[in-house]
């Protein structure tokens, strides 16, 4: 049972645009969740997180959104840049100290920027 | 600040062959260490977890193990390699409110 899910396997947007990525959870336990950025043959890197107690973060370009009745965040990149095609992924967490049990990952989304 | 060295980078075994990926953490004591899988279609699998030295918890039943023999030392292990265990192996470090640092990774590919 997947309980962080990333429906969209690729999205292509146009250079410029706005990128919006979307997750998805089931977990109402979560509290705590994270965007990473993957390029190929490297380690995720974090990108921007936000808490349960908020429903909006931004940090740049990049926006992370939550909708705890719906259980949906979504990352809104704004304008999307070459360097941002990626595959992104979602995770989340029950436990805000750090939980040692570690985060639940969705599948990622491959984002791919059109020039 | 935290740094994590993961090798070798990349890794062709052949079917029953054993495994050892060793990552090692700077910059951090006694840090929750991860061992994380991407394979084809399957996102970031939890394979393992530590909270401390000789402590090792299993997410998923297979034929991999992992141990921590020192406090900034973790190491993947197998002793005989099945083509499922081809993927992308990530070591990872715990950090404030469940974010992770994560290693560069290691490719393995199981012939």
């Amino acid at each position: 049972d997947q309980q962080v899910k990333q429906n969209s396997p690729s999205l292509s947007v146009q250079e410029g645009r706005i990128s919006i990525l979307n997750c998805d959870y089931t977990n109402s336990m979560f509290d705590y969740f994270l965007w990473y950025k993957k390029y190929p043959a490297e380690g995720p890197t974090f990108l921007i997180s936000i808490s349960s107690i908020k429903d909006k973060n931004e940090d740049g370009r990049f926006t992370v959104f939550l909708n705890k009745s719906a259980k949906h965040l979504s990352l809104h990149i704004v304008p999307s840049q070459p360097g941002d095609s990626a595959v992104y992924f979602c995770a989340a967490s029950d436990g805000s100290g750090g939980g040692a049990d570690g985060l639940t990952f969705g599948k990622g989304t491959h984002l791919i920027i059109q020039p | 600040s935290q740094t994590i060295h993961q090798w070798p980078a990349t890794l062709v075994q052949p079917v029953g062959s054993p495994l050892s990926l060793e990552c090692t953490v700077e910059g951090t004591s006694n840090p929750n260490l991860y061992w994380y899988r991407q394979a084809a279609g399957r996102g970031l699998q939890l394979l393992f977890y530590s909270v401390g030295i000789g402590q090792i918890s299993s997410e998923v039943p297979q034929n991999l193990s992992a141990s921590r023999p020192q406090d900034r030392q973790f190491i993947l292990s197998s002793k005989k390699l099945l083509l499922s265990d081809s993927g992308f192996y990530l070591c990872a470090i715990g950090g404030l409110e469940g974010g992770y640092t994560f290693g560069s990774g290691t490719r393995l590919t199981v012939v």
